[in-house]
């Protein structure tokens, strides 16, 4: 079945350093990559996202890359900050309402 | 109003009860979404309503039934449950099928 590998699982990094997660997906017929922060005890929320028709998009410190020939998609952090510390999920879908999600990246920015 | 509310935040269950978790979104989403998400795992889809008419069901157990009564509320209906129940059960809303997912803030839910 369709499937979303995530790297790192766990990823610490010093403040003001960058931070690189990185998922590969499953199912050629994805077009639509989000990427989600979970803090401790709260809901998912979207950071970023990015269709298929597009190879890379960017806001502000946060950006995503896409290569559909590889079927691989990563999320970039700039500038991180003790705030950017959470669980970050990328999830893809193929437009059927499934979101397939990875495993999870959790993050410290160490001050 | 771009928000999913879910009532209630906590619930604590035994294994003879019957409870439900309510889901609401004014955002005129017609896709409502059902995940269970335990702890340090991604979230797991349970079921999927699309244009009020369940449309995915992941193979959930019979125990957990949902309900979608009109376009704008998502129910899940609880009976039986096991101890290995326990979660955090997100509900979710999109525009599509390929849009932004919206969450809730989750029933975290305890059976004993």
């Amino acid at each position: 079945g369709e499937n979303v590998e995530q790297h790192p699982s766990t990823l610490s990094v010093q403040e003001g350093d960058s931070a690189v997660i990185k998922c590969t997906y499953s199912d050629s017929a994805s077009n639509y990559f989000p990427w989600y922060k979970q803090e401790l005890g709260k809901r998912p929320q979207l950071i970023i996202d990015i269709r298929s028709n597009v190879g890379e998009k960017k806001d502000q410190r946060i950006a995503v890359t896409l290569n559909k020939t590889a079927k691989h998609f990563s999320l970039h952090i700039t500038e991180t900050q003790p705030e950017d510390s959470a669980v970050y999920f990328c999830a893809s879908t193929s437009g059927t309402y499934k979101y397939i999600f990875g495993t999870g990246t959790r993050l410290k920015v160490l001050a | 109003d771009t928000e999913v509310t879910q009532t209630p935040k906590h619930l604590v269950m035994g294994m003879t009860n019957k409870k439900s978790l309510k889901c609401e979104q004014h955002m005129g989403h017609r896709a409502m979404y059902w995940y269970k998400q335990k702890a340090k795992k991604p979230p797991e889809l349970m079921f999927v309503y699309s244009y009020e008419k369940l449309s995915i069901n992941e193979s959930v157990p019979s125990r957990f039934s949902p309900e979608c009564p009109n376009s704008s509320l998502l129910n899940l209906h609880l009976h039986a449950l096991q101890p290995e129940d326990s979660a955090l059960y997100l509900c979710a809303s999109s525009q599509d099928q390929r849009s932004e997912q919206y969450f809730g803030p989750g029933t975290r839910l305890t059976v004993t």
